[in-house]
């Protein structure tokens, strides 16, 4: 069906710690994987994505874990800075139709200096 | 290349009114998508447009309709407006590959409050 499951709503970081946000999913037909990262006021901004065929990828601090298997995928941010401070969001698209993207419910993040 | 652009950016209404929001997709891209988002339903995927057809629904009452032109910009219109549709319509573009699941770029929103 159409859900994905993102843990946790809210994530409190103290700045230079890692910060690890995991998605869970039961439509097994996506196979492409987005993450975006919306400040405040501010429109949703692709941060990083992953397709099926690879298990994760890395842009620098910011890394990306899929198990197909499990159903999974984690966002992992490591030496955390103030400004990425932000709500994030997973998502992946529903097998049911083209481009409709299906959205985790968000995870605010806030790194404290 | 511009990036996604949306008209107005803010807009106030009363119950009962109607609304129309547009939407620029980045040059080239055909495929346009309507996203709903409130602090207590998130992103909420409303519709989607290829090539001047909906190919997607969501689930919203029909009040929310839309329609795309032949150049991809895109329209969404919402007939007597209720609270609750208060909240921040956003639009996202994509190339549309065929059998290819992309990335959607964002526009900046139109923040719509019904009084």
């Amino acid at each position: 069906g159409e859900n994905v499951e993102q843990h946790p709503s809210t994530l409190s970081v103290q700045e230079g710690d890692s910060a690890v946000i995991k998605c869970t999913y039961s439509d097994s037909a996506s196979n492409y994987f987005p993450w975006y990262k919306q400040e405040l006021g501010k429109r949703p901004q692709l941060i990083i994505d992953i397709r099926s065929n690879v298990g994760e990828k890395k842009d620098q601090r910011i890394a990306v874990t899929l198990n197909k298997t499990a159903k999974h995928f984690s966002l992992h941010i490591t030496e955390t800075q103030p400004e990425d401070s932000a709500v994030y969001f997973c998502a992946l698209y529903f097998s049911g139709g083209y481009n409709k993207l299906i959205f985790g419910a968000g995870t605010r993040l806030a790194v404290h200096p | 290349k511009a990036g996604v652009t949306q008209t107005p950016r803010y807009l106030i209404k009363t119950r009962g009114q109607q609304v129309t929001l547009s939407c620029s997709p980045i040059s080239g891209h055909r495929s346009v998508s309507w996203y709903q988002q409130t602090p207590g339903q998130g992103l909420q995927f409303l519709f989607e447009y290829f090539s001047e057809t909906q190919r997607n629904k969501g689930n919203f009452p029909g009040r929310f309709s839309g329609r795309q032109f032949s150049n991809s910009r895109s329209e969404m219109n919402v007939s007597t407006l209720e609270l609750g549709d208060s909240a921040l319509y956003l639009c996202a573009s994509s190339p549309s590959l065929a059998g290819v699941q992309e990335t959607q770029y964002f526009g900046p929103g139109t923040r719509l409050l019904v009084l």
